[in-house]
């Protein structure tokens, strides 16, 4: 019964490649996140969606494309992988109530590896 | 450029002692400073979490101090156990222009409590 769940849990590819990660909550929540987590273990969001609807976008390259289809799934789509984009990504969910307290809970993770 | 700034990056301490994690923000209009704890092969998980109205605020071993005037804020966690063993970040939030929080992490502290 995971709250925020993400598919592949690890991803190995070749450079050049195209590659998704999924990820869904089942927690009822408006918001959902992705973050990057690099090897030094510091965490930077990417992108926000509030039902269906981008909200926060940062400068990320435009290899990376969120999909929202529904407000349960939030997926990452990354074109042409280059080496710099190993990382941990990380998933999130929050009610999305715009305050600060809106409580975000993470997903266990994708180790992605780009060789 | 580091919004918020968080030391040590690492932290051994002995069983039943106080580990303390600093950390500092430059941004005077983030409204709300959450603690995440991860542990190995997991996502973040919400700790504890201070508005900066409030000086302190205590949950079970775990205490977050807040200096608004100094932009600083710290971590203590009393009677440190074995099982606190995990990294640490602090965070802050800000509201965006579309009314979200957008939350900012500092770089992560790696705390280990050796028995």
């Amino acid at each position: 019964d995971t709250a925020v769940s993400q598919t592949p849990k690890y991803l190995v590819t070749q450079m050049g490649n195209d590659k998704s990660i999924k990820c869904e909550q089942n927690l009822g929540h408006d918001t959902m996140y992705w973050y990057k987590q690099d090897s030094k273990k510091f965490l930077k969001i990417m992108f926000s969606y509030n039902n269906k609807e981008l909200i926060i976008n940062e400068t990320v390259p435009n290899r990376f494309s969120p999909k929202s289809p529904d407000k349960a799934h939030l997926n990452l789509h990354i074109n042409s992988l280059e080496l710099g984009d190993s990382a941990v990504y990380f998933c999130a969910s929050s009610m999305g109530s715009g305050g600060p307290t809106d409580t975000q809970y993470f997903g266990p993770g994708t180790r992605l590896t780009v060789l | 450029q580091q919004q918020v700034k968080q030391s040590p990056q690492s932290l051994i301490v002995q069983k039943g002692g106080i580990s303390i994690i600093n950390c500092a923000y430059e941004n005077t209009a983030f409204d709300y400073f959450p603690w995440y704890q991860q542990f190995p092969g997991k996502g973040p998980a919400l700790l504890i979490a201070i508005r900066p109205d409030v000086s302190e605020k205590k949950e079970g071993r775990f205490t977050i101090s807040f200096n608004k005037s100094a932009k600083q804020f710290s971590l203590h966690i009393m009677d440190s156990q074995p099982g606190d063993s995990a990294t640490y970040f602090c965070a802050a939030s800000i509201e965006n222009s579309g009314g979200y929080q957008k939350v900012t992490f500092g770089i992560g502290t790696k705390l280990q409590v050796i028995p």
